[in-house]
């Protein structure tokens, strides 16, 4: 079974909206910790936020939040007002303690329209 | 303030011939994780390391790819032999320690293109 879900391959959206990207995962364990990156065209990868297994609030980082709905299984991002600049592949990610690595969608590529 | 760097970004072999990628770590971490990145798809863990250990690497193919992290010097992705189907981008992440809540810090990566 495929650790992380993104089903969205390609989303538009109109500058200065909101726009959602969906992540569902699976894991088994009870502590996990849930990210978001972006890709730009340049090919970096940039951290945007994070989510505990544990914490009780939704994370938020500027315009970036993370939508956690623990029984569901799903973290999606939301990105309000968007910018051209968000044009991006963006990419969910788990971790698991017990393992060693981080586990990636396959993304979730963004295109911001003026 | 130097993040983590790889080099080359963009290499280019012929089938048959040698990659060297090499990855040096933030400063202060000391724990060095390889992904890589196929056209079109997300990122695959490979190998994780710490300093002159290799600590988990179930995502290596078992022929031609080996790693290390030396106790001096970058840490090195080898891959011998290459085929056409290594043509991908592959990252180096970095953290301070095992990364169980805190992010992975990623290099730009490194583009292997295999003619």
């Amino acid at each position: 079974a495929q650790k992380i879900t993104q089903t969205q391959p390609g989303m538009f959206v109109q500058e200065k909206e909101a726009v959602t990207l969906d992540c569902t995962y699976d894991t088994s364990d009870p502590s996990y910790g849930l990210f978001w990156y972006k890709q730009p065209s340049s090919g970096e990868m940039i951290f945007l936020i994070y989510q505990g297994s544990y914490d009780q609030q939704n994370a938020t980082e500027g315009r970036y939040s993370l939508n956690f709905q623990k029984a569901r299984k799903s973290a999606n991002l939301v990105i309000s007002a968007s910018q051209l600049g968000d044009s991006a592949m963006y990419f969910c990610a788990m971790r698991e303690p017990t393992g060693n690595q981080f586990y990636f969608g396959t993304g979730t590529s963004l295109t911001v329209i003026p | 303030n130097a993040g983590v760097m790889q080099n080359p970004r963009h290499l280019v072999r012929r089938r048959g011939q040698e990659a060297r990628l090499r990855c040096s770590p933030m400063k202060g971490h000391s724990h060095v994780y390889w992904y890589r990145q196929l056209p079109e798809e997300g990122l695959k863990f490979m190998v994780y390391l710490q300093k002159e250990n290799i600590i988990d690497e179930s995502g290596m193919p078992k022929e031609r790819f080996s790693a290390e992290f030396p106790k001096e010097g970058p840490s090195i992705l080898r891959i011998q032999q290459v085929v056409r189907g290594d043509s991908a981008a592959y990252f180096c992440a970095s953290s301070p320690g095992q990364a169980s809540t805190g992010e992975l810090f990623f290099g730009e990566g490194s583009r292997l293109t295999v003619l």
